[in-house]
């Protein structure tokens, strides 16, 4: 099967410009994460749905992040305006529906914000 | 609250020597241990897990504990590859809503 796929591994944008991030999950997964990783820090959750559904987005750091899945197939993570302190390697994870269900990781998106 | 402390790195060893990166943890309740790696290039893959206090997770060589006394789940292996280049990660999570607490990742070079 194929596995998640992220889309654009790197992006480099300036300060205050738009960006949007895109995660394919495993197809048949109902479960879609999305993580980041700030420059040498711990992989921090930001949200998680089901399906089409925000199951918990507690993690989203501010309004200027916004994440959609529509139709329950593919997500989209989007920064607008985005700030220096933005900058990380933003992962997507998915997993079948269901408890002890194991993550797959995609390769992750590398945002630099100039 | 819940949160994992892994050792800082990076850590440089000889090929065939012994690796220990350690990692402890807090949480309430008792969740599941997890280490990740990432090779270069790749997304994070799960190593080992472990469910429970005492089981011993175990993949490739590499071998962790579940310690509930000492809070800790410690990432070993005997003899370590070239190949185990990469960024090592500790986790814990439960079994519901699958929401995972990482570390820092520890970054391990090996060296011919």
């Amino acid at each position: 099967e194929a596995g998640v796929t992220q889309f654009p591994s790197h992006s480099v944008i300036e300060k205050g410009q738009t960006v949007t991030l895109r995660c394919d999950p495993i197809s048949g997964h109902d479960n879609l994460y999305w993580y980041r990783r700030v420059m040498g820090k711990e992989i921090k959750f930001l949200l998680h749905f089901v399906k089409e559904s925000k199951q918990d987005e507690s993690g989203m750091p501010n309004n200027r992040f916004l994440a959609e899945r529509t139709g329950g197939t593919y997500s989209t993570l989007k920064v607008q305006p985005a700030e220096l302190e933005d900058s990380g390697v933003y992962f997507c994870a998915s997993s079948r529906e269901g408890n002890n269900s194991p993550l797959h990781f995609g390769n992750g998106t590398r945002l630099t914000v100039t | 609250g819940n949160s994992v402390t892994q050792m800082e790195g990076p850590v440089t060893l000889s090929e065939e020597a012994f690796l220990t990166i350690n990692c402890t943890y807090t949480a309430t309740g008792y969740p599941s241990l997890f280490w990740y790696v990432q090779y270069p290039g790749e997304g994070l893959q799960l190593l080992l897990k472990a469910t429970k206090a005492d089981d011993k997770g175990s993949n490739k060589g590499f071998e962790a504990t579940y310690r509930k006394e000492t809070t800790s789940f410690h990432l070993e292996k005997g003899s370590v590859q070239v190949s185990d280049s990469a960024v090592y990660f500790c986790a814990l999570g439960w079994n519901t809503g699958n929401q995972f607490y990482f570390g820092t990742g520890t970054s391990l070079t090996v060296i011919p």
